[in-house]
């Protein structure tokens, strides 16, 4: 049984750029959300997707957005790109009925 | 506002050395209190979840407790490979007004190492 997989597990990017990090949950899951951890930081939430919507959102500018697929699956978009967003995103998987959230490997992201 | 508290930041026992890791936390009704480990350069892997003050877990050496205020992780007899930051994380309860269902709040953690 896969577990939760992230892609890509590293990125580096410059000033001003766009990103896409990539999620699938762990099987028979259908509820996916995303976390920010810098160094030395516990993970911080970014938001949460059900259903392929936005339910709830973490305090994080409009630059972070995401979707969820039809098949469960989710992306983490990040426009202008700065240099604080380096850190390690996190995607977790859950079911809606569960509050035990399972978190795949992570992306990390580094930008010069 | 929630809030997760760990302590102590750092921790260094020598193998066998058993000890307590603390979490307490602020919360609008407690849905759950939930164990990380989480690895250097990899994601949180899941150790337990706790719902009700005197609920107790235990996996191998590690046994968590809570109270209404916060939460240990008792780690007996530690070996070399428990050696990781343990990271707390509380989820709010959905009967409260504004409730932020299915988020976790997490701490920062505390980063144990354990040599022999």
């Amino acid at each position: 049984d896969a577990g939760v997989t992230q892609s890509p597990t590293h990125l580096i990017k410059t000033r001003g750029q766009q990103v896409t990090l990539r999620c699938s949950p762990k099987s028979g899951h259908d509820t996916v959300s995303w976390y920010q951890q810098a160094l030395g930081q516990g993970p911080q939430f970014i938001f949460q997707y059900y259903e392929e919507e936005e339910r709830q959102r973490g305090n994080f500018p409009d630059r972070f957005s995401g979707h969820q697929f039809p098949n469960y699956s989710s992306e983490l978009n990040v426009n202008a790109l700065l240099l604080g967003d380096s850190a390690l995103y996190l995607c977790a998987s859950s079911l809606v009925s569960s509050a035990i959230q399972y978190f795949g490997a992570g992306t990390r992201l580094s930008v010069l | 506002e929630d809030q997760v508290t760990q302590s102590p930041e750092a921790l260094r026992l020598q193998e066998g050395e058993s000890s307590s890791l603390n979490c307490s936390y602020t919360v609008s009704g407690l849905r759950g209190l939930f164990w990380y480990r989480q690895d250097p350069g990899k994601g949180p892997e899941f150790l337990f979840t706790l719902y009700s003050a005197g609920e107790e877990k235990e996996k191998e050496r590690l046994k968590a407790t809570l109270t209404k205020k916060e939460s240990f992780l008792h780690i007996t007899a530690p070996k070399p490979e428990d050696s990781a930051t343990y990271l707390c994380a509380v989820q709010a309860s959905a009967r409260d007004r504004g409730s932020t269902l299915g988020r976790l709040y997490f701490g920062r953690g505390t980063q144990l190492t354990v040599w022999p």
